[in-house]
C-alpha cells in the first residue's frame, strides 16, 4: 500500500493563479479531509467528504473548492490564489467502519507559498 | 464546538529524564483522543490513542498517553526521552459515535537534549 499520496510536494504561485492540490489513498477509505497546517495554529480542517460524490466545508473553507468523485481521490483547488493561502497543505484519510474510532492517516504534504 | 489546547508551545527535556507533553480538550459527551508527531518536513504520524476502557493507553516508540475525564486531560508520557523525540506533537479530538473530522491542538515543539 502507498497509503495516502499528494502532490506537487511544492508549488510556487503568483497572486490569481489556479491550481489544483492532487490527492489520493488506496486503502478503499470512504472518509477523506484537506488540513492546512500554519505556524502556532496546528491543523485546520478545510473540507472533508464522507464518501464519492459528498463533501462539507470545514473551519477554513473560503478560496478552496473540492470534489469527491472516486473513492480513491480528492483534489483541492485554488479558485485564485492569495498569499494568505500559502502553507502546508495535507490530506488524510479514515475509514468510517468504526464509527469515529479510526485513525486518520496522513500524506506528506504539499508546501504552497503564493507571491 | 470541541476544542483542544496544548498549553506549552516547546518542552525541553535533557535525554533520558521522562517527559510529559500536555493537552486538555473540551467536547460534548465521551471524547475519542489521539496523538501524533511530526518530523520536520513530513506529514503526521500516529502515535496512540483513546476509545475506551483503561485509561492508560500505550502506543508507538514507547509513548503512553492517560486520559483523566474529571480534568479533560490527556496527556503523553514516555519514561525515558530520546535525542530522536524530537519533533512536532498534536493532540486531536472527535466525539465518541461521530463521523466528524478531528480537531487538532496548536502542537507542541519537543525538544530532546543530549
Amino acid at each position: 500500500n502507498a497509503g495516502v499520496t499528494q502532490t506537487p510536494k511544492f508549488q510556487v504561485l503568483k497572486t490569481g493563479q489556479s491550481m489544483t492540490l492532487q490527492c489520493a489513498q488506496d486503502m478503499n477509505h470512504e472518509y477523506m479531509s484537506w488540513y492546512r497546517q500554519d505556524p502556532g495554529m496546528g491543523l485546520r480542517l478545510i473540507h472533508y467528504s464522507v464518501g464519492a460524490g459528498i463533501t462539507d466545508q470545514g473551519e477554513v473553507p473560503n478560496g478552496y473548492n473540492v470534489s469527491r468523485s472516486t473513492t480513491e481521490d480528492f483534489p483541492l483547488r485554488l479558485l485564485s490564489a492569495a498569499p494568505s493561502q500559502t502553507s502546508v497543505y495535507f490530506c488524510a484519510s479514515s475509514s468510517a467502519l468504526g464509527g469515529g474510532t479510526d485513525t486518520q492517516y496522513f500524506g506528506p504534504g504539499t508546501r504552497l507559498t503564493v507571491l | 464546538a470541541q476544542s483542544v489546547a496544548q498549553p506549552e508551545d516547546q518542552v525541553n527535556v535533557a535525554e533520558g529524564n521522562p517527559l510529559t507533553v500536555k493537552c486538555t480538550y473540551s467536547v460534548s459527551g465521551n471524547p475519542y483522543l489521539f496523538w501524533y508527531v511530526q518530523y520536520p518536513n513530513r506529514g503526521l504520524q500516529f502515535l496512540l490513542k483513546y476509545i475506551t476502557g483503561d485509561n492508560l493507553v500505550k502506543g508507538s516508540y514507547g509513548f503512553e498517553a492517560e486520559f483523566n475525564k474529571s480534568q479533560t486531560s490527556f496527556h503523553l508520557k514516555k519514561p525515558s526521552a530520546l535525542v530522536s523525540d524530537s519533533a512536532l506533537y498534536f493532540c486531536a479530538v472527535r466525539p465518541s459515535g461521530s463521523a466528524r473530522q478531528l480537531t487538532f491542538g496548536s502542537g507542541t515543539q519537543l525538544t530532546v537534549l543530549p
